[in-house]
């Protein structure tokens, strides 16, 4: 158990339809880090998150967004979904400082778009 | 950019066999650090190693040895012994240096090991 929850663990919902991932990282880590696996992009990082700052952003969709909130925990939101979205959307959570560079990932929520 | 490559999509063996992944990585950063997930058949990404790119030490961790060489941009991963319970995605991962925020991570595609009795 790497100490990061997420919720819910499946969602199954329909195109255009608009849901909320819900991540809690480890706690004391205050960088967040959401990443998407799909089978025809593989793994890739979305959005991070520090203290509730963005601090960098990867291949996110406009129809995605994302927050952290003051007491660290994180939301990605998706809207308009599409077929495409289908996916197992991981959460991760680093501490700061030296030991930063460790990413401790969350179980998963694995979204399908019907 | 970053980019790691994982050229064996799939690699099946027999109980007890040496098996060895493969990872090749492209950054223009001059420091940089490595990592390598493993993600079993229940889908949760779990950490294995870390490696700075300035410490080119192979590393032991039980049955489990990493070989990196920044001359060939190589950091490969071998199990020895292998156990039905190595079964699972094994992902090679690239960061770009420390910049005490945090970095996102660049994972390769991914090899499927298949340990059979």
């Amino acid at each position: 158990d790497s100490g990061v929850t997420q919720t819910p663990k499946h969602l199954i919902t329909a195109t255009g339809q608009r849901v909320t991932l819900r991540c809690s990282p480890r706690s004391g880590d205050l960088s967040v880090y959401w990443y998407q696996q799909s089978l025809d992009q593989g793994l890739q990082f979305l959005i991070q998150y520090y203290n509730g700052e963005e601090r960098a952003k990867g291949n996110i969709l406009e129809r995605f967004s994302a927050q952290q909130f003051p007491d660290l925990h994180s939301e990605l939101n998706l809207s308009s979904l599409e077929l495409g979205d289908s996916a197992l959307y991981f959460c991760a959570s680093s501490p700061s400082g030296s030991r930063s560079y460790e990413q401790y990932f969350g179980p998963g929520t694995r979204l399908t778009v019907t | 950019a970053q980019k790691v490559t994982q050229a064996q999509t799939e690699i099946s063996v027999v109980e007890k066999e040496d098996v060895t992944l493969d990872c090749v990585y492209e950054t223009r950063d001059t420091t940089y650090y490595l990592f390598w997930y493993k993600q079993p058949p229940s889908g949760e990404l779990v950490f294995l190693i870390r490696r700075n790119s300035f410490d080119e030490q192979n590393e032991i961790s039980g049955r489990y040895s990493w070989n990196f060489q920044k001359s060939t941009s190589s950091f490969n991963f071998t199990i020895t012994a292998s156990q039905v319970v190595d079964s699972a995605v094994y992902f090679c991962a690239l960061s770009p240096p420390f910049t005490g925020g945090g970095n996102k991570l660049t994972f390769g595609t991914g090899t499927q090991l298949k340990v059979e009795l």
